[in-house]
């Protein structure tokens, strides 16, 4: 079956602007995480829907949102982008009923570069 | 919050050679996930383990979780290049995994 699929897999843009990224998990999986991967934090989780509700929210500022639509395809947005949002982004999803077992599977990520 | 610390932080090593990656913590985990990266993929769960002491291996693989659920341990018997990757443990924390920072490995051929 098709895994996650994570959407822009790179994008630049320049500081102050905003981006939106897009996730589509694994057919039947409702729950969706995001995570923020750099080489001097490692990853951080950023939320978790489950059935279009924020259940979890990690210590990130206001300027990163998230929502979850219907058919579980989750999306990320970050405005007033500054330098330090460069970053992997990476989403996972899960099988799991609780947010905080079961298997992750994670996408390839979108490599954002803010300039 | 609990943190999960890794140790190494980067290991390089020749094909053949013996290795363990250390992940731990102050506080107590339900259970704890190790995940392997490789450049350009998103982590891949290797294994899941839940029960103080439990021991489990996979091929060469072997991973541990301490008797009191707070530290885990990975070794690798006879490394190949294949298993170059970011190792990263994960645990639950208030109703989230939370990840360690990862160990780099390299292995030369």
């Amino acid at each position: 079956k098709a895994g996650v699929t994570q959407t822009p897999r790179y994008l630049i843009k320049t500081r102050g602007q905003q981006v939106t990224l897009s996730c589509s998990p694994i057919s039947g999986h409702r729950s969706v995480s995001w995570y923020q991967q750099t080489p001097g934090q490692g990853l951080q989780f950023l939320f978790e829907y489950f059935s279009e509700t924020q259940r979890n929210k990690g210590n990130f500022p206001g300027r990163f949102s998230g929502r979850q639509f219907s058919n579980s395809r989750s999306e990320m947005n970050v405005s007033t982008l500054e330098l330090g949002d460069s970053a992997l982004y990476l989403c996972a999803s899960s099988l799991a009923i609780r947010e905080d077992t079961g298997e992750l599977f994670f996408g390839e990520g979108s490599r954002l570069t803010v300039l | 919050t609990q943190l999960l610390e890794q140790s190494p932080q980067f290991l390089s090593i020749q094909e053949g050679e013996n290795l363990t990656v250390y992940c731990n913590s102050s506080s107590v985990f339900s259970s704890l996930q190790w995940y392997r990266q490789e450049p350009g993929e998103g982590p891949v769960l290797l294994v899941t383990v839940v029960t103080g002491g439990e021991v489990k291996k996979l091929k060469r693989l072997t991973f541990q979780f301490g008797d009191a659920r707070k530290d885990s341990s990975l070794h690798i018997t006879a490394a190949q290049p294949g298993d170059t990757g970011l190792y990263l443990c994960a645990g639950a924390e208030s109703g989230k995994l939370i990840f360690g920072q990862g160990t780099t490995l390299q292995v030369k051929p």
